[in-house]
């Protein structure tokens, strides 16, 4: 099984900070990196993915690629209480993706 | 919208009974995956299907099995469940290989008693 590693968490962040998720994984050939979002209760939902090394901007989203260091972040900026959640790293091999266990968010007003 | 559903949201079953369950989505995605969830541990590949009636084991298929009859639906067999197997399931679907992002169904909280 090919290991993704999460900051364990959880994580407290004032309302309208930055939160900073980070993500590492084994296998140096992973292609495609996603970040999931879990609210309590339900199922993820994909909120970004990077194919490529560098920053990719979505909203108050940014996913950071170094695949020289194996190395995938999320930062949230302007951290809103809906924020408040579980996120997920995955990564591609082959068909499938391996996951990582999750960094769990809490947004204080 | 990708639409994934899963046949309950919540079961509770018996050590030793035969369980089912059932996913289906509604967009011709190729490839359908199976997860189990449980605290701490992240989500766990139990089998993938890349095709009707093809079917791979992911990390952890003991205890299960799978069924592809149609493209557009995917069966967990748990065949004589046990309490350890106690968890939450996700089914998930890609398009094909080439767009890997995953969708998923709502989820069934299976308990074994």
């Amino acid at each position: 099984q090919k290991e993704v590693e999460q900051n364990s968490g959880p994580l407290s962040v004032p309302e309208g900070a930055i939160a900073s998720l980070n993500c590492t994984y084994s296998d140096r050939g992973s292609q495609s990196f996603f970040w999931y979002r879990q609210y309590s209760g339900k199922s993820p939902e994909l909120i970004m993915f990077i194919y490529s090394n560098g920053d990719k901007e979505d909203g108050r989203f940014t996913a950071q690629l170094n695949k020289a260091s194996q190395y995938v972040s999320l930062l949230i900026r302007d951290s809103q209480p809906s924020d408040s959640a579980t996120y997920l790293c995955a990564v591609k091999y082959d068909y499938k993706l391996s996951f990582g266990a999750g960094t769990t968010v809490t947004v204080r007003a | 919208d990708v639409k994934v559903t899963q046949s309950s949201r919540y079961l509770v079953k018996r050590t030793g009974e035969k369980v089912f369950l059932e996913c289906v989505q509604d967009m011709d995605h190729e490839n359908m995956f199976w997860y189990r969830q449980d605290p701490g541990l992240g989500l766990r590949l139990i089998y993938f299907s890349y095709d009707v009636k093809m079917k791979e084991k992911g990390d952890i298929p003991e205890g299960y099995s799978v069924s592809r009859e149609k493209k557009e639906r995917f069966s967990l067999i748990l065949e004589s469940a046990s309490t350890n197997q106690t968890s939450m399931y996700l089914c998930a679907s890609t398009l094909g290989s080439r767009v890997p992002e995953q969708y998923f169904g709502p989820g069934t909280r299976l308990t074994v008693t």
